[in-house]
């Protein structure tokens, strides 16, 4: 059975700092992995998805990477800013999508 | 801008009143799913549609049902909301299954009073 952990849970962080999340999964018969942000009491917004075949995907300051062999993904916050505060999820698609419970990041002024 | 809506975004019912959440789409994707996210947790996903072929999750409860009329609309049917079943509802849409991406709408924040 598919499980995926992330650490930290929380994350308070000063403004500026570069940032790594971390995500690992036990099944590595993965199609793909997604990140998601979500903030308090909304849906889930798509960061970046990795295909099984990629190591990375970058978008703006976020980049994700895909280790599917030792079963772990980060992304890389890079300038953090007060903004980005919020839950940040990874999921794996295997026949579904399984999510982590995620990390919830605060970024202070 | 082509998207994921969820109607209505609260809803409050009364236990074991029965409750509709709405989802449409305009992204024409063949796939939409419902997911069920309580309080601290990872979301769950309760079943999909691939068009029109139902696949429910073995764990989901005979409670939740769901009905998709056509492409565009798909809906989530509680019949006898409970306590528990208090939590965020997600709707999400993939143009195919396993490969693709999947996009969120809003959600719907279901209270069960």
């Amino acid at each position: 059975k598919q499980e995926v952990t992330q650490i930290p849970a929380a994350l308070s962080v000063p403004e500026g700092e570069n940032l790594v999340l971390n995500c690992s999964f036990t099944d590595s018969a993965i199609y793909n992995l997604q990140w998601f942000r979500q903030d308090p009491g909304k849906g889930l917004t798509s960061l970046l998805l990795i295909q099984s075949s990629q190591r990375e995907q970058t978008s703006g300051r976020l980049n994700a990477s895909l280790d599917k062999s030792s079963g772990r993904s980060t992304l890389y916050i890079a300038a953090s800013q007060p903004g980005d505060s919020a839950t940040y999820l990874c999921a794996v698609q295997a026949d579904k999508l399984i999510f982590g419970t995620g990390t919830r990041l605060q970024v202070f002024p | 801008d082509a998207m994921v809506i969820q109607n209505p975004r609260y809803q409050v019912t009364q236990f074991g009143k029965p409750v509709t959440l709405s989802c449409s789409q305009t992204l024409n994707h063949n796939v939409m799913y419902w997911y069920q996210q309580k309080s601290s947790q990872a979301p769950k996903l309760l079943f999909h549609y691939y068009d029109k072929d139902f696949n429910n999750e073995a764990d989901t409860p005979d409670n939740f049902q769901s009905r998709r009329p056509n492409t565009s609309f798909c809906f989530l049917d509680i019949r006898s909301p409970g306590l528990g079943d208090a939590a965020m509802y997600l709707c999400a849409t993939s143009l195919g299954d396993t490969t693709y991406e999947q996009y969120f709408g809003p959600g719907t924040r279901l209270t069960v009073t």
